[in-house]
């Protein structure tokens, strides 16, 4: 069973719509929770960490479930420029300080 | 501020043959980090830097990879003899361990190395 798992897509949407990605954790123990971003062909870049309490910044909602070691990301009003890949990352109790380990992703892209 | 920076960009080599990448983190960052990233999959780390001291080389397959940190600050991934399975893109990233002035875990990727083994 892999670490953090992801379903890897494609979602595809059109401009404006809500999406939600989901994504599960095998690691009860684990401590921090984010959310990168990664452009084809680029490198991933922090999007925003997930907080127990669940957190927001814009279009953009984090949810974290401790019991079901569930995370999601909800995007509304979806952009053209939301097009990416989105990968769960999680940072394991008991694991180097700041060691991530990432999921495979999941695939958006946003339709005109 | 300027970024990681990683080169070659893109590199094909033959099975067998030898391949060095090299990294600059980010100026005052003591965390540095090795990932490879097969086509489809997330990140995967290799080796952790913290300093010129390895923290975790523990997925790093030592047979044929090798990494160092000489001076705490640049760094060099070395494959020896590369494989086909090796064709990914090499991520270098660095983080500060500074509590101030941000996520302690965000972690900041250079460009990446395109690497074709054939």
């Amino acid at each position: 069973r892999k670490e953090v798992e992801q379903d890897p897509g494609p979602f595809n949407v059109p401009e404006g719509a809500t999406v939600a990605f989901n994504c599960t954790y095998s690691n009860s123990a684990s401590q921090s929770f984010f959310w990168y971003r990664q452009d084809c062909r680029k490198e991933p870049k922090l999007l925003m960490s997930v907080y127990s309490s669940g957190n927001e910044d814009g279009r953009f909602t984090a949810q974290l479930n401790r019991a079901s070691q569930y995370i999601s990301l909800l995007i509304r009003d979806s952009k053209l420029s939301d097009s990416a890949t989105y990968l769960c990352v999680v940072n394991f109790r008991g694991g180097s300080a700041r060691q991530l380990t990432f999921g495979s992703g999941t695939q958006l892209t946003v339709l005109p | 501020e300027a970024g990681v920076a990683q080169s070659p960009r893109y590199k094909i080599i033959e099975k067998r043959q030898s391949v060095a990448f090299w990294c600059n983190p980010i100026s005052g960052h003591a965390t540095l980090y090795w990932y490879q990233q097969i086509l489809g999959q997330g990140p995967k780390l290799l080796i952790q830097f913290q300093n010129n001291g390895v923290v975790d080389d523990s997925q790093l397959p030592k047979d044929r990879f090798s990494a160092e940190r000489l001076k705490g600050v640049d760094s060099t991934l070395k494959i020896q003899p590369a494989k086909l399975e090796d064709s990914a893109v090499y991520l270098c990233a660095s983080s500060s361990t500074l509590p101030a002035g941000g996520n302690l875990y965000e972690q900041y990727f250079g460009p990446g190395t395109r690497l074709t083994v054939t």
